[in-house]
């Protein structure tokens, strides 16, 4: 059974960078039929894409969070990262790992999430 | 950019239909998906491209669409059914949310 697990600071100084890895199991992160993705949901708000990346390194960012975003995976150990650079409160949010199906454009499972406070 | 619209709030009667829609810009040409969030809990994708429904989504869960607009049609709606739900597309390569509509089951 697939599951998919975020991990990383809580709470991120302004300024600074935001830093979460994603570790999945029960499927290989090199599956091709997938993308995994970042996606974040600031308290009380709506849910926000941030990035896919592809198990060969190819990127897709959100235009408004393009500048500020890098994402990362590593097929050796089955987990992907996102980092997010020059934070601000406004960046407060949960933030979910996920897997997104290709061919149905969807995003089939989706980690616990972890909260991640931007406050000095 | 490309931009999903959802109504705030959507009400509806134990054991009636609700509509929820979704519209953007030739949405018609573009597959959509639905997502249902209940509080405190990840997403559930409840509709995939268009009309399919994943393995274990109960059959009152149904989606349209056409033109501009796509719509997640809950039929015999229940108690369990009330959440936020969330339509989502893929444009220009990138993934696009729709603002979330609340279902409240009255």
């Amino acid at each position: 059974q697939l599951q998919l697990q975020e991990s990383g600071p809580g709470l991120v100084k302004p300024s600074e960078t935001l830093s979460l890895t994603c570790t999945v199991s029960g499927d290989s992160i090199s599956n091709s039929s997938y993308y995994w993705a970042w996606i974040r949901q600031p308290p009380g708000k709506g849910l926000e894409w941030i990035g896919n990346i592809y198990y060969g390194g190819s990127t897709y960012y959100n235009p408004s969070l393009k500048s500020r975003v890098a994402m990362s995976v590593d097929t050796s150990t089955n987990q992907f990262s996102l980092n997010l650079s020059s934070v601000t409160a406004a960046d407060t949010a949960v933030y979910y790992c996920a897997r997104y199906v290709i061919v149905a454009n969807s995003v089939d499972s989706w980690g616990q999430g972890t909260l991640v406070t931007v406050s000095s | 950019s490309y931009e999903l619209t959802q109504p705030p709030s959507v009400s509806v009667s134990p054991g009636q239909t609700a509509s929820i829609t979704c519209s953007g810009d030739k949405l018609g040409n573009k597959y959509v998906c639905w997502y249902q969030q209940k509080p405190g809990q990840s997403p559930v994708v409840v509709i995939y491209q268009d009309t399919k429904r994943p393995s274990g989504i109960p059959v009152r869960f149904s989606g349209s669409n056409s033109g501009d607009s796509a719509t997640l049609i809950i039929s015999g709606t229940q108690a369990m059914d009330e959440a936020d739900y969330y339509c989502q597309a893929w444009d220009s390569s990138t993934v696009v949310f729709g603002g979330g509509t609340r279902l409240a089951v009255l």
